[in-house]
């Protein structure tokens, strides 16, 4: 059965840091993973999808790496902002059933 | 700008009573897909439906039932609403073609919270 980790659950960073968020998947054979972001009360945003073919994503400031063979991705933010602050969720794609990771709840610091 | 579209943002209802969700996609998406999400446990997966008429069970489907007679309305439906289902409810589409297809991408609603007393 397919499992998604994020840790850590929560992070706070001052702002214009570089930071990492990890998803860690225990089954490799994924069709894709998808990067959420969730503001509070709000439903999930897309920011990158990865191809299971595909090494890594990019847009704007955010970068998605994928390693399906150690079944890990992360979240690359780059010159993190105070709006940047959210829950950012992984969910990986398998026989058309997505199963997402809890989140990491991310605070950037003013 | 496409979109998916949850009727109602907030929710009361009483132990017992009938509750409708509906979501609405203007994007012709073929997939639909209703998820509740609860502090701690993350997004679960109650029904989704690949096609018209079509349902499937997801992980959580007890107490839930489903309706899509069009392509762009997939309803949830609590027969007899109980307060642990009090939740955040999220309804998703895509693209998906069917099984084995890499490209979909889901695009979520706003939400819908559900309190029952």
């Amino acid at each position: 059965k397919q499992e998604v980790t994020q840790i850590p659950a929560a992070l706070s960073v001052p702002e214009g840091e570089n930071l990492v968020l990890n998803c860690s998947f225990t089954d490799s054979a994924i069709y894709n993973l998808q990067w959420f972001r969730q503001d509070p009360g709000k439903g999930l945003t897309s920011l990158l999808l990865i191809q299971s073919s595909q090494r890594e994503q990019t847009s704007g400031r955010l970068n998605a790496s994928l390693d399906k063979s150690s079944g890990r991705s992360t979240l690359y933010i780059a010159a993190s902002q105070p709006g940047d602050s959210a829950t950012y969720l992984c969910a990986v794609n398998r026989d058309d059933k997505i199963i997402f990771g809890k989140g990491t709840r991310l605070h950037i610091l003013p | 700008d496409v979109k998916v579209t949850q009727s109602s943002r907030y929710l009361v209802k009483r132990t017992g009573e009938k509750v409708f969700l509906e979501c609405v996609q203007d994007m012709d998406h073929e997939n639909m897909f209703w998820y509740r999400q609860d502090p701690g446990l993350g997004l679960r997966l109650i029904y989704f439906s690949y096609d018209v008429k079509m349902k499937e069970k997801g992980d959580i489907p007890e107490g839930y039932s489903v309706s899509r007679e069009k392509k762009e309305r997939f309803s949830l439906i609590l027969e007899s609403a109980s307060t642990n289902q009090t939740s955040m409810y999220l309804c998703a589409s895509s693209p998906l073609q069917g099984p084995g297809s890499g490209a979909n991408v889901l695009t979520f609603g706003a939400g819908s919270r559900l309190t029952v007393l």
